[in-house]
């Protein structure tokens, strides 16, 4: 149980598109989902909380103009790129909460920006 | 903001070692993660731990929590190398707002 799935695995997009990633929660129904990057070597790195039928948190440092993120519903939350530039290039997770203390993770999106 | 520091930062030793990865604060947290992390791959919970003074054992893994709650180890016997991955302690605070993550410590096991 609890399988967190993401598309697409891999993307690779120009300079100036835009990209939507998406994460899934297959199992269960996720009221709150979290949104991370991390660079090569890295940690993770949370950028927002997402939840359903609300606008998402942002942390500090996140332009949410650039990064618009989405909560339809219980099992889907997306991440879009808006005007993306090679310095977007990451590894996107998502994860979503079953409750308090555990998350379960999607396998994560590589983003490469040309 | 409540920071997560982990030791050692990289780890290379032979199969059949024990080794001990450490995840400190000077926060106190309402509950405490471990996750595995392969390459291109999104981390996999190891464990969850929210009692001071816990411990808890899955196979050759065995985990701590503080009893001050503001730190953890985790214990590998034997490594093989399948247990070779970023190992990330991930915390959350008691207010249940804050999920941070530490930088990780990065075990290689050689066979």
């Amino acid at each position: 149980g609890a399988v967190v799935s993401q598309h697409p695995s891999r993307v690779i997009c120009k300079s100036g598109t835009s990209v939507k990633i998406e994460c899934r929660s297959l199992d269960f129904q996720a009221t709150t989902m979290f949104w991370y990057r991390q660079f090569p070597k890295q940690s993770l790195m949370l950028m927002a909380t997402s939840n359903e039928g609300s606008k998402a948190t942002y942390e500090q440092g996140v332009e949410k103009d650039k990064f618009l993120i989405n909560h339809a519903s219980l099992t889907l939350s997306t991440l879009t790129v808006t005007s993306a530039h090679p310095e977007d290039s990451s590894f996107y997770i998502c994860s979503a909460g079953t409750g308090p203390y555990e998350q379960y993770f999607g396998p994560g999106t590589r983003l490469t920006v040309t | 903001t409540q920071l997560l520091e982990q030791s050692p930062q990289f780890l290379s030793i032979q199969e059949g070692e024990n080794l001990t990865v450490y995840c400190n604060s000077s926060s106190v947290f309402s509950s405490l993660q471990w996750y595995r992390q392969e390459p291109g791959e999104g981390p996999v919970l190891l464990v969850t731990v929210v009692t001071g003074g816990e411990v808890k054992k899955l196979k050759r893994l065995t985990f701590q929590f503080g009893d001050a709650r503001k730190d953890s180890s985790l214990h590998i016997t034997a490594a093989q190398p399948g247990d070779t991955g970023l190992y990330l302690c991930a915390a959350l605070d008691n207010y249940g707002q804050n999920f941070v993550f530490g930088p990780g410590t990065r075990l290689s096991v050689l066979p």
